[in-house]
């Protein structure tokens, strides 16, 4: 089945750490994003990328960092900048002028 | 400009009622308009999604009506059920590019 798989589901990390989430989609969708949302806010974009090896900037994306190697994957970086990590991070996918797939999500701590 | 503004925050409602949540957005060149259906701990789903050729879209019990002129689009839910009770946003982007963008969210509850 053809499907956006986030991993892992929840992720914990300590102060001064880098973490890595990792966003893979078997659609064939050039587009890919990141949302990060907070408990019982809305979507805030971090990062998107319409094409391999290019990506731009959201509107949270301070403290954050992703690649675009592949088609299929698009792997976020949770940086030790982010002062606020803990959230709920969503990855989507889409093809021009349709909706967006999301994945289920994955839930950052800090410990 | 490229705003989504969606109402209201939160929505109780009983069983079997109807639900209604709005947005309104400012951007004309905004042509595609999906609802997401979330529940908790989960991914948004698309629920129903609709092209500002048509003024309404019913899929089961659930209708989008849109408002060109007013800049308006609202997602009716018939029979409501404790099963719909999650978090609902509404979305709106140009055909010509991919990037959503999201209301605020909507948290209904459907008492039994």
């Amino acid at each position: 089945d053809g499907g956006i798989t986030q991993s892992p589901k929840y992720l914990f990390r300590k102060e001064g750490q880098n973490v890595t989430l990792s966003c893979e989609q078997n659609l064939n969708h050039d587009a890919m994003y990141w949302y990060r949302q907070d408990p019982g806010q809305g979507l805030r974009l971090i990062y998107y990328s319409q094409i391999v090896n290019d990506f731009q900037k959201g509107d949270i994306a301070e403290g954050y960092s992703v690649s675009r190697e592949k088609k299929e994957s698009f792997p976020l970086t949770v940086t030790s900048a982010q002062k606020n990590p803990t959230a709920f991070y969503l990855c989507a996918s889409s093809v021009t002028g349709f909706g967006y797939t999301f994945g289920s999500g994955t839930r950052l701590t800090v410990v | 400009q490229q705003q989504v503004k969606q109402s209201p925050q939160s929505l109780i409602v009983q069983k079997g009622g109807i639900s209604i949540i709005n947005c309104a957005y400012e951007n004309t060149a905004f042509d595609y308009f999906p609802w997401y259906q979330q529940f908790p701990g989960k991914g948004p789903a698309l629920l129903i999604a609709i092209r500002p050729d048509v003024s309404e879209k019913k899929e089961g019990r659930f209708t989008i009506s849109f408002n060109k002129s007013a800049k308006q689009f609202s997602l009716h839910i018939m029979d409501s059920q404790p099963g719909d009770s999650a978090t609902y946003f509404c979305a709106a982007s140009e055909t010509s590019g991919s990037r959503l963008t999201f209301g605020e969210g909507t948290q209904l509850t459907v008492n039994p």
